[in-house]
């Protein structure tokens, strides 16, 4: 079963604008990872955020985390056509049941040239 | 060096026959896992090895569904008797430690496109 829920299913937007992508999960975690995958490609991590953290940037990538609503934010900003991807979040279960990572549906992200 | 590489890229089989599909993990990797990727949706945990014990299976959709690593390394997916269902794409992952939910990333395959016909 699928934890994490993005939002919104698929966003579209011109390059240069920024992208924001929403993820709800339902139990306690120890991290939440946010992946990308291009059309018929494998997924590749982007950024990890641990649960005593609340925001974390990676270059034009920015991260929030809060714990006590159960979401996370993941921040595109000035977008490129190569952003065009599928973008996933991913928790890993805090709560002392199986620590497997467990990923959402995607928020299906189209840039504009 | 080189990713996780699996095989073969595409797979079609008709319903009944038995599939093999091999991933190769990044050398030295110790944590290595299957996901199962339906159309528009994201990965399904199906398994996870760390070297050669299979430590948990609880994703594995039936008894058709079998995975073995037995050297460590190398890695292969079958599934017995496939169903329409079955289709999907199969993704391979490996992380270089031993799996702990607050470490290191995923490294994935490119993954195996299956398609029962």
């Amino acid at each position: 079963s699928q934890q994490g829920e993005e939002d919104p299913q698929a966003l579209s937007i011109q390059e240069g604008e920024n992208a924001t992508m929403n993820c709800s999960y339902k139990t306690s975690i120890n991290n939440l990872q946010w992946y990308r995958q291009n059309s018929g490609r494998g997924l590749v991590h982007l950024i990890l955020i641990r649960s005593n953290e609340r925001e974390k940037h990676s270059g034009r990538l920015r991260v929030t985390l809060d714990t006590s609503k159960k979401s996370s934010s993941l921040l595109i900003t000035a977008s490129r056509a190569a952003d065009t991807a599928s973008y996933f979040c991913a928790t890993a279960d805090g709560g002392g049941g199986s620590e497997k990572l467990v990923f959402g549906k995607g928020t299906k992200l189209t840039v504009n040239p | 060096g080189a990713g996780v590489s699996q095989s073969p890229r595409y797979k079609v089989a008709k319903r009944g026959q038995d599939v093999a599909l091999r991933c190769d993990p990044i050398s030295g990797h110790v944590s290595l896992f299957w996901y199962q990727q339906a159309l528009g949706q994201g990965p399904e945990f199906l398994t996870y090895f760390q070297n050669e014990a299979q430590l948990d299976k609880s994703g594995l959709p039936s008894d058709r569904f079998f995975a073995e690593r037995p050297e460590g390394s190398v890695s292969t997916l079958k599934i017995q008797r496939t169903q329409q269902e079955d289709s999907a794409v199969y993704l391979c992952a490996s992380s270089l430690l031993v799996w702990r939910s607050y470490n290191s990333p995923l490294h994935f395959g490119n993954g195996t496109r299956l398609t029962v016909t």
